[in-house]
């Protein structure tokens, strides 16, 4: 199975500020590579599919990159609301997997 | 606006069965793959099963693999995951989820989960 790889797990930021979660593929997935956001209480939210490709409707501040093993989320000018925990997925094989999570904190 | 309702969670014992379903309005149902994920308590995200849109392709994780069963009804715009043999490390909320195809990749909506308490 492919494992998926997070860092950091967790991490505070600062109103305004730009952060970006890296999220690593234990074998090459191409760009089979999903991003969600997930906030206490609440179910998943999808963001970015095909390693950097936005869902309809997922503000232009939030941009994937990557492409192999090696994959990135970045935030700009980070809010109150982006306050979230992040996973990362694979999609290339069954069984796909997620990452462990990346917990933000907004300070 | 696409909306994925789930039901049939629960207390259950081990070993025992349990059947969650999924109804879905909103979207030409068949033209896409559905996804079951689950959320221990305190966890992270777990990828359980997914299905393409006609059946013809099926994945299970590991964990569930031999003892769950995904399937649909195209007609009834209904999908489902039959538990078997359950464990308690089967508590968790379970999502059902619509992919962003028809082949099973990444997903794009969520449902708000059913719960399920494997517990004697």
């Amino acid at each position: 199975d492919i494992q998926m790889t997070q860092s950091p797990s967790s991490l505070s930021a600062s109103v305004g500020d730009r952060v970006t979660i890296t999220c690593r593929a234990s074998q090459d997935i191409s760009n089979y590579l999903a991003w969600y956001q997930q906030k206490p209480g609440k179910a998943p939210k999808s963001l970015i599919y095909a390693a950097s490709s936005l869902q309809s409707g997922v503000p232009s501040k939030f941009s994937g990159s990557g492409f192999g093993t090696d994959f990135s989320l970045t935030i700009s000018g980070l809010q109150p609301e982006d306050s979230a925990t992040y996973y990362c997925q694979h999609y290339k094989s069954y069984p796909q997997t997620f990452g462990q999570g990346t917990k933000l904190e907004i300070k | 606006e696409v909306q994925l309702v789930e039901s049939g969670g629960g207390l259950v014992q081990p070993g025992r069965s349990l059947r969650l379903s999924c109804a879905a309005s909103g979207f030409t149902f068949d033209d896409y793959a559905m996804h079951w994920v689950r959320q221990g308590p305190g966890k992270g995200l777990e990828w359980v099963s997914g299905i393409s849109w006609n059946t013809g392709s099926l994945g299970y994780a590991d964990s569930v693999k031999g003892r769950f069963t995904i399937s649909r009804d195209n007609a009834k715009k209904f999908l489902f995951l039959q538990m078997n043999s359950v464990k308690p490390e089967d508590t968790a909320l379970y999502y059902c989820a619509r992919d962003e195809g028809y082949q099973v990749g990444a997903i794009q909506h969520w449902g708000q989960g059913t719960l399920v308490i494997v517990s004697s």
